[in-house]
């Protein structure tokens, strides 16, 4: 089992539509996650962060939580063909001193016109 | 844009051949880390500095090392070259103790023939 698993998709939305991206996680003991956008050709930039079960608010962006189910979410609403990108889950995983991010193998997102 | 830095930002090389990539970290930040993102694969964890020693890494063989300086900047030494070491390469800069949020800089494409 990997340590963090995402759709590879693509997934492939209608602008003004939501996206949901999906990412689960093996070790219970994590307590970090964070989410990153990377444009093709580019470096992964953070765009949400979330240490607590529930929801997260940032704008168009919602990150999602469930610690018992070892589940993140990002929900993208009225998605923009800017938007077009990989998304990235990261986990630091429990048990840790330092900063180790576990990424998942990332979803492409495509937003059409 | 993050304030992370690396240098260069392409570079070939030949199998057998060492090489060192530079990264400065963003202002205030104490903590750098290294990651390899293979194309279509999510960032792998190299090592992590922090106060001029490796605080952690990953599962890379030793011929990839690391220096960080007074100043935080980083060093990224790989030798003995392999094709299989092409790939992007990245650092990320964070403050150890504060936060678990890590910033990348541009990334340094490696190319192996």
């Amino acid at each position: 089992q990997k340590e963090v698993e995402q759709n590879s998709g693509p997934l492939s939305v209608p602008e003004g539509a939501i996206a949901s991206l999906n990412c689960t996680y093996s070790d219970r003991g994590s307590q970090s996650f964070f989410w990153y956008r990377q444009y093709s050709g580019k470096s992964p930039e953070l765009i949400m962060f979330i240490y607590s079960n529930g929801d997260k608010e940032d704008g168009r962006f919602t990150a999602q939580l469930n610690k018992a189910s070892q589940y993140v979410s990002l929900l993208i609403r009225d998605s923009q063909p800017s938007d077009s990108a990989t998304y990235l889950c990261a986990v630091i995983p429990g048990g840790t001193s330092y900063g180790k991010l576990t990424f998942g193998q990332g979803t492409i997102l495509t937003v059409h016109p | 844009e993050t304030g992370v830095t690396q240098s260069p930002t392409h570079l070939i090389k030949t199998r057998g051949q060492q090489v060192t990539l530079r990264c400065s970290s963003q202002s205030g930040h104490n903590t750098v880390s290294w990651y390899q993102q293979a194309l279509g694969q999510g960032p792998q964890f190299i090592f992590q500095y922090y106060r001029e020693e490796e605080n952690g890494r990953g599962n890379f063989p030793p011929r990839f090392s690391g220096l960080q300086f007074p100043n935080y900047s980083s060093e990224l030494n790989v030798n003995a070259l392999e094709l299989d070491d092409s790939a992007l390469y990245l650092c990320a800069s964070s403050l150890l103790g504060t936060s678990d949020e890590q910033y990348f800089g541009p990334g340094t494409r490696l190319t192996v023939t």
